[in-house]
């Protein structure tokens, strides 16, 4: 059974960089879309982007585009993702989650639990 | 960016009931649109994908349809368990977006 797992500061100040790693267990980091998502309490979900394990290529919100950076390491079964300049409107709580490149559609198939973030000085 | 409207944005009912929520896509889609349930302090959980395909391990009582920018979401007979906010979400093109949300409580 696949498992997603978030790590990372659960505060960061404001203007610095949020840092998570998403640990993969169960299954191989290849051959999918590996994304990241952040729901703020009491709000809808934002897709952030995500990166493809074959070829690393990466497609991000334009809205955060700016300020995001992803990565993946295929040798710990871990993608990362940096935001830069952080504000307090970045406090939410993140969660990785697979796309499933085998149906056309690439739905979300498996997440993590989630980790909340909270940007504050 | 392709946006996502549901409706309603809650609505309340009983353990039985039948329970259909909506979504609009802003542009054709044509079947790339998914369906996820989040109960309070979970992630979401993937039902339906392609529109009308139900993921493994999903309850029979879950349906979907649509195509194009008109798609529903079907609960045949609500049970205790569904009571959760319940997203669509479109993968045809980038940013991936998300509809605000139904929010399905108990009567």
């Amino acid at each position: 059974q696949v498992q997603l797992q978030e790590s990372g500061p659960g505060l960061v100040k404001p203007s610095e960089t949020l840092s998570l790693t998403c640990t993969v267990s169960g299954g191989s980091i290849s051959d999918y879309y590996w994304n990241w998502f952040r729901q703020p309490a009491g709000n809808g979900l934002e897709w952030i982007g995500h990166i493809y394990s074959s070829g690393r290529s990466t497609s991000y919100n334009p809205s955060l585009k700016s300020r995001v950076t992803m990565s993946l390491d295929t040798s710990k079964n871990q993608f990362s993702l940096k935001l830069n300049s952080v504000t307090a409107a970045d406090t939410a709580v993140y969660y990785c989650a697979r796309g499933s490149v085998y149906i056309a559609q690439l739905p979300f198939d498996y997440w993590g639990q989630g980790t909340l973030v909270t940007v504050s000085s | 960016d392709i946006q996502m409207t549901q409706s309603p944005s809650s609505l309340s009912a009983s353990v039985g009931d039948r329970v259909t929520i909506t979504c609009r896509a802003s542009q054709s889609i044509s079947n790339y649109l998914n369906w996820y349930q989040q109960q309070p302090g979970k992630a979401p959980k993937l039902l339906i994908y392609a529109a009308s395909s139900v993921q493994s391990g999903v309850p029979s009582r879950f349906s979907g349809s649509g195509s194009g920018t008109d798609f529903t979401l079907t609960i045949s007979s609500l049970q205790p368990e569904d009571f959760a906010t319940y997203y669509c979400q479109q993968t045809y093109s980038t940013p991936r977006t998300f509809g605000g949300g139904t929010k399905v409580e108990i009567k």
